[in-house]
């Protein structure tokens, strides 16, 4: 594809259930990112996979988020156990060099609501 | 300390003035500096990056980054209504490659 995609585009779910959000990274990309942006808020960093390095998951918010990338491709988000405070778009990124000083591009993002 | 630190705003100009956005990072080592723009339900776009100390024009749009100062700014000149948006400055550690995101900026160009 010519861009980063993102599936569902929404989700609704009810507190306690878990939910899985899709990433499909440009092609050729090898740094995947992921972000939550609450509503009127900043970019808050989750989760950055680099190739084959080990992730940095220093912004994962509490156990309940965990992700996962298969190579250089797609990466799922999870979220168990659904709060309400969980409500947010969460929005993934590629870029393409080694260094991390190359230009994110962004999916459309997953609009997540928490019931 | 945050990392990297904009200003909330909103930041309100007039049709056809400058707009000037500041950012201050935490990072000494930082390397790489980015100005993403965020309209309203959409996801972030590069407008500008810039590596060296110093000032880059790229149209109406000039960033200038000063690494004693720990400060990188972006300037837009003739400011558009369709320049409304929310600007976000983003920096590249030196210990790694994660990119940090500031909070971004609101401005309004009022018509």
């Amino acid at each position: 594809g010519a861009g980063v995609s993102q599936s569902p585009s929404n989700k609704v779910t009810e507190k306690g259930k878990d939910v899985e959000l899709r990433c499909d990274p440009i092609s050729g990309h090898t740094a995947l990112y992921w972000y939550r942006q609450r509503l009127g808020q900043g970019l808050e960093f989750l989760i950055y996979f680099q190739g084959n390095s080990a992730p940095d998951k220093s912004g994962l918010p509490s156990d309940r988020f965990s992700a996962e990338r298969t190579g250089e491709s797609v990466s799922t988000l999870t979220i168990q156990r659904t709060q309400q405070e969980d409500s947010a778009v969460y929005l993934c990124a590629s870029s393409l060099e080694l260094a991390g000083s190359d230009e994110q591009f962004f999916g459309p993002g997953t609009r997540l609501t928490v019931l | 300390q945050k990392e990297v630190e904009q200003n909330s705003g909103p930041l309100s100009v007039p049709e056809g003035a400058i707009a000037s956005l500041n950012c201050t990072y935490s990072d000494r080592g930082s390397q790489s500096f980015f100005w993403y723009r965020q309209y309203s339900g959409k996801s972030p776009e590069l407008i500008m990056f810039i590596y060296s100390n110093g000032d880059k024009e790229d149209g109406r749009f000039t960033a200038q980054l000063n690494k004693a100062s720990q400060y990188v700014s972006l300037l837009i000149r003739d400011s558009q209504p369709s320049d409304s948006a929310t600007y976000l400055c983003a920096v590249n550690g030196a210990g790694g490659f994660k990119t940090i995101f500031g909070a971004g900026t609101r401005l309004f160009v009022k018509a």
